[in-house]
């Protein structure tokens, strides 16, 4: 059973970088058919696409974060990450590490780790 | 970008209830659109992909139709652990957009 796990720092300062790791289990992140991505929700609100990235090293961004945003891998690890940069209060969120799998019609996010809360404050 | 209009907001409704939430594309995706659940606190679980197959595991009161810009999630029958909040995914073009989301209470 695949199993992706979020890591990172719970909170980050203002302006700083923000950094989050996920470990996936069960499965290899060398996979022709899954994109990796992430996911955010700021508390209370709906859900946000950050971004994917495919097993080429394919990235795929959300236009409104595009400017801040970094997904990368690690296949030997079974890892892949993400930094967001210049971050404000605005990116205070429980951020979802998840994998889509490719049906032919699109592409979903049947897994998903179980969150981290990250808070940006000073 | 393409954006996604997901209604209603909220829905109160009894148990045994019939459900129905729709999303409405700005532009044609085809089938690319998703469904998922999600309890409080709790990570989103995806119940229909390509529009309208039912995700391996999940009840068959669960059903999606539609294509091209207007879908709809239907619950027949609402159970009590159906109450929660239920969102659309659009993924065309490898851009994906979530709806706002639909929060389904009990009447």
């Amino acid at each position: 059973q695949l199993q992706l796990q979020e890591s990172g720092p719970g909170l980050v300062k203002p302006s700083e970088t923000l950094s989050l790791t996920c470990n996936v289990s069960g499965g290899s992140i060398n996979s022709s058919t899954h994109y990796w991505g992430w996911i955010r929700q700021p508390p209370g609100k709906g859900l946000e696409w950050i971004g994917c990235i495919f097993y080429t090293g394919s990235t795929y961004y959300n236009p409104s974060l595009k400017s801040r945003v970094t997904i990368s891998m690690a296949p030997s690890r079974d890892q892949f990450s993400l930094k967001v940069t210049s971050v404000t209060a605005a990116d205070t969120a429980v951020y979802y590490c998840a994998r889509a799998r490719y049906s032919g019609f699109g592409s979903q996010f049947e897994y998903w780790g179980q969150g981290t809360l990250l808070t940006v404050s000073s | 970008a393409i954006q996604v209009t997901q209604s209603p907001s909220s829905l109160s409704a009894s148990v045994g209830d019939r459900v129905t939430i729709t999303c409405r594309a700005s532009q044609d995706i085809g089938r690319d659109l998703g469904w998922y659940q999600q309890r409080p606190g709790k990570a989103p679980k995806l119940l229909i992909y390509a529009a309208s197959s039912l995700q391996s595991g999940v009840p068959s009161r669960f059903s999606g139709s539609g294509s091209g810009t207007d879908f709809t999630l239907t619950i027949t029958s609402l159970q009590p652990e159906d109450f929660a909040t239920y969102y659309c995914l659009q993924d065309y073009n490898y851009l994906w957009t979530f709806g706002q989301g639909t929060k389904v209470e009990i009447k």
